[in-house]
């Protein structure tokens, strides 16, 4: 999955804490994406950007924001965490085939 | 709305057999694209295939083939010569393309179907 990361790898959080995933991509893609994962569902998609300045909502956004800082990088935010959020979150670039490698986040 | 169906949640096949797991779509849009991923146990995404509406051939990528009926909407994937490697989750998804620019488009993805290789 060379070309976008993603940190962290894995995360643990209380119901209520906040945090931040991020994502950066090196191929100058313009289109950022955030996926989940959970259990017998697929992938739905959380949120998308375009291009850069520019983010729109996709299948489940409840509960999340996101921010486009630059072509480069897109992030994910949790402001209070919750056991439905309990997921594996992808974030991808452009031609959707370019995948990091997922952020495990469970909380309690 | 787009949808994906994959109706096979589970598939076990003996190695150096070929498979065919199935994928069907609904879409209203004469222009559509059509991936397939394998999600292994590590949990990445790793992009198999993908056809498009208007091609005029079934893709193919080493092992891989696409069989496309486009009238009966479904897209399976084809493995070929099976290897205890392939076991994994395998993903159909269609693309929905947003915006102007040519590649931005997000996917809608199958519940996936997990083909387990038997030696």
């Amino acid at each position: 999955n060379a070309g976008v990361t993603q940190t962290p790898k894995f995360q643990v959080l209380k119901t209520g804490q906040s945090m931040t995933l991020q994502c950066a991509q090196d191929m100058n893609h313009n289109s950022m994406y955030w996926y989940r994962q959970d259990p017998g569902m697929g992938l739905r998609l959380i949120y998308y950007s375009a291009s850069e300045g520019t983010t729109d909502k996709g299948e489940v956004p409840n509960g999340y924001n996101v921010s486009r800082l630059n072509k480069r990088e897109f992030s994910l935010r949790l402001e209070s965490a919750a056991p439905s959020q309990t997921s594996v979150y992808f974030c991808a670039s452009n031609q959707p085939q370019h995948f990091g490698d997922g952020t495990r986040l469970s909380i309690l | 709305a787009q949808k994906i169906t994959q109706t096979q949640p589970g598939m076990f096949v003996q190695e150096k057999e070929a498979v065919t797991l199935d994928c069907t779509y609904d879409t209203s849009d004469p222009s559509y694209g059509l991936f397939w991923y394998k999600q292994p146990s590590s949990g990445e995404m790793i992009f198999l295939i993908y056809q498009g509406s208007y091609d005029q051939q079934n893709a193919t990528e080493g092992r891989y083939s696409l069989n496309f009926q486009k009238a009966r909407k479904s897209a399976n994937l084809v493995i070929s010569a099976s290897q205890l490697g392939d076991s994994a989750m395998y993903f159909c998804a269609m693309r929905d393309p947003i915006g102007v620019n040519f590649g931005n488009e997000k996917l809608t993805f199958g519940t996936g179907t997990r083909l387990t290789i038997i030696p």
